[in-house]
């Protein structure tokens, strides 16, 4: 699976957007791009993911580039419980396994 | 639509003891994953099971460590003679019918080795 690249911190004022991006390079043309959360050593919650089409739902926005290498998951109007680390994993289309990285500590201030 | 549960959720366990962890899978769900995380650490894959298979368990220590997805019944992962390295949560993950399904993961289980 290809490696990300993601800020290892970011801040964001409550009900601001939040914009985490994700660096993804090597990306092949059968992976996904998969985000995942982790509040407070909770287990991971399952965000959103897609291939190359921008994706939407209740949770959040993914944004990929045309050329696939970056993305950035967009949380539209954070609050403090958003505050957490979030993963950008890349995950080849059969692939069982999720690779995590180290992630982005994201913190949501009032 | 109740979501993959793991029990217990904190153990505790004196060093040579065995440790066993158990997962029940969302409901449908036929694919069980687990992951560990070491303090202060990212997760890492442990192993992927179907029922009754082992699918991979490239991530799986060689020694002491094992799983199971029984026919009937939830997922286990078993520690043997636990040592305070394998202090760490423990999270088991689910997906519906393809392994390139979305995997949703439980609360975990905290295993504190003494």
């Amino acid at each position: 699976d290809a490696k990300t690249t993601q800020p290892p911190s970011m801040d964001c004022a409550e009900g601001r957007a939040a914009n985490l991006p994700c660096n993804h390079s090597t990306i092949s043309g059968n992976e996904y791009v998969y985000w995942y959360r982790q509040i407070h050593s909770q287990g991971p919650q399952y965000i959103i993911h897609g291939l190359k089409n921008n994706e939407t739902n209740e949770m959040a926005s993914l944004i990929i580039t045309e050329d696939r290498k970056s993305s950035t998951l967009i949380l539209p109007h954070a609050t403090l419980r958003d505050t957490a680390v979030y993963y950008c994993i890349v995950r080849r289309g059969g692939s069982e396994k999720l690779v995590f990285g180290k992630g982005t500590k994201l913190t949501v201030n009032p | 639509n109740a979501g993959v549960m793991q029990n217990p959720r904190h153990l505790v366990r004196r060093r040579g003891q065995e440790a066993r962890l158990r997962c029940s899978p969302m409901k449908g769900h036929s694919h069980v994953y687990w992951y560990r995380q070491l303090p202060e650490e990212g997760l890492k894959f442990m192993v992927y099971l179907q029922k009754e298979n082992i699918i991979d368990e490239s991530g799986m220590p060689k020694e002491r460590f094992s799983a199971e997805f029984p026919k009937e019944g939830p997922s286990i992962l078993r520690i043997q003679q636990v040592v305070r390295g394998d202090s760490a949560a423990y999270f088991c993950a689910s997906s519906p019918t393809l392994p390139k399904d979305t995997q949703y993961f439980g609360p975990g289980t905290r295993l504190t080795v003494l």
